[in-house]
């Protein structure tokens, strides 16, 4: 069974403190890991997908890299805006569907 | 940008009343998904669709149907609510370029089942 782990499950920063979240899948074979950010009340919002070992993507403060049993969202300098809950998705190859596996996510509160 | 639009953030059903939740993309995206999201369980895939009238049913799909009469819109029904179906309802649209795949989600149905 393809399972999405992600921690911590909660994270408390002050701003500025760089860190990271951590996403480790059991998949019988990736073919894509996305990251999403959701505020309270709202739907995700698309940040990033990496396809293979060794990819990285960043967007403002955030970084994502990918090995072949995880993914590291890191984020530098944070800011009060980057407040909210931080979710993995893994998409299985072979399945025929473009359907998500999502881990329960990492609630993010950066202090100001 | 892809835009997901559902039709209510708020909704208030009573048990065993027939529910239509509906999400409308304007990206002529063959997938579609419906997903409910509750604390402790993240989100769950019930349904999703790949073309016109085709469905395939998710993680959870009981208790649900869902219709696909024109690509642009995928309509999730709880043909008899109950309590245990009030969640957050998000619909979410997928985006294919080439190898890249990206899903876009809508801002989520807030249902609550009295």
């Amino acid at each position: 069974e393809d399972q999405v782990t992600q921690s911590p499950e909660a994270l408390r920063l002050q701003e500025g403190e760089s860190s990271s979240l951590n996403c480790s899948y059991t998949v019988s074979g990736l073919r894509g890991l996305f990251w999403y950010r959701q505020d309270p009340g709202k739907g995700p919002e698309f940040l990033f997908t990496l396809y293979s070992a060794g990819e990285e993507k960043e967007k403002e403060r955030l970084k994502a890299t990918l090995t072949k049993k995880e993914s590291f969202l890191h984020i530098t300098a944070p800011k009060p805006e980057d407040s909210a809950t931080y979710l993995c998705a893994v998409q299985v190859s072979g399945a025929g569907s473009y359907q998500l596996t999502f881990g329960k996510g990492t609630k993010l509160s950066v202090i100001p | 940008d892809v835009k997901v639009t559902q039709s209510s953030r708020y909704l208030v059903k009573r048990t065993g009343e027939k529910v239509f939740l509906e999400c409308v993309q304007d990206m002529d995206h063959e997938n579609m998904f419906w997903y409910r999201q509750d604390p402790g369980l993240g989100l769950r895939l019930i349904y999703f669709s790949y073309d016109v009238k085709m469905k395939e049913k998710g993680d959870i799909p009981e208790g649900y149907s869902v219709s696909r009469e024109k690509k642009e819109r995928f309509s999730l029904i709880l043909e008899s609510a109950s309590t245990n179906q009030t969640s957050m309802y998000l619909c979410a649209s997928l985006r294919i370029g080439g190898s890249s795949y990206e899903q876009y989600f809508g801002p989520g149905t807030r249902l609550t089942v009295t």
